[in-house]
């Protein structure tokens, strides 16, 4: 009865390199949403995907973060040329349905740019 | 801005108390859930209300919605050790919004 499973857990990049997430939604759920979490701070809404559509990507950083969620595989966020600021915690749902109502997270993805 | 306020930011207390955290905003929401997250993981849904003036228990713990559906907050009876983490309030602004609004956090220490 596997979650929601994001990796890797931990992830280190120089500036200037390329950062991919990957989250596998619980089986079943077809919606999957994006979090971003600093530190002591609550979670700030990135993105809403479905299979193969973006849905809403209102919280997406206009330049250097894209998303997708492919018709088979996991959804990736990709960020191009990481910045120190963009260290953070970096969380994925899942819900069956199209409301936030039955989100299940992942235990999340820390990168750490130097 | 913050659309979603919770206080206190942190909460320290000795096991065997009770505690109320607030979760507070001048929006209207059409659903409130509140989330407990360990350090290193990702938050867990712990109850979600959605009708004004709702009041939802589990175990020792109490959830109540305002009924203006502005507002949420959750009051822990006799503390545990195991009750410490961090405590995430979160809002859909409409129905049928698919993305939540999250506050800050109480980050809560429960001490033996």
């Amino acid at each position: 009865n596997a979650g929601v499973m994001q990796n890797p857990r931990h992830l280190v990049r120089r500036r200037g390199q390329e950062a991919r997430l990957r989250c596998s939604p619980m089986k079943g759920h077809s919606h999957v949403y994006w979090y971003r979490q600093l530190p002591e701070e609550g979670l700030k809404f990135m993105v809403y995907l479905q299979k193969e559509n973006i849905i809403d990507e209102s919280g997406m950083p206009k330049e250097r973060f894209s998303a997708e969620f492919p018709k088979e595989g996991p959804s990736i966020l990709r960020i191009q040329q990481v910045v120190r600021g963009d260290s953070a915690a970096y969380f994925c749902a899942s819900s069956p349905s199209g409301t936030p109502n039955g989100y299940t997270f992942g235990s999340g993805t820390r990168l750490t740019v130097v | 801005t913050q659309l979603l306020e919770q206080s206190p930011q942190f909460l320290s207390i000795q096991e065997g108390e009770n505690l109320t955290v607030y979760c507070n905003s001048s929006s209207v929401f059409s659903s409130l859930q509140w989330y407990r997250q360990e350090p290193g993981e990702g938050p867990v849904l712990l109850v979600t209300v959605v009708t004004g003036g709702e009041v939802k228990k589990l175990k020792r713990l109490t959830f109540q919605f305002g009924d203006a559906r502005k507002d949420s907050s959750l009051h822990i009876t006799a503390a545990q050790t195991g009750d410490t983490g961090l405590y995430l309030c979160a809002g859909a602004k409409d129905q049928g919004a698919q993305k939540l609004v999250f506050g800050q956090g109480t980050r809560l220490t429960i001490n033996p």
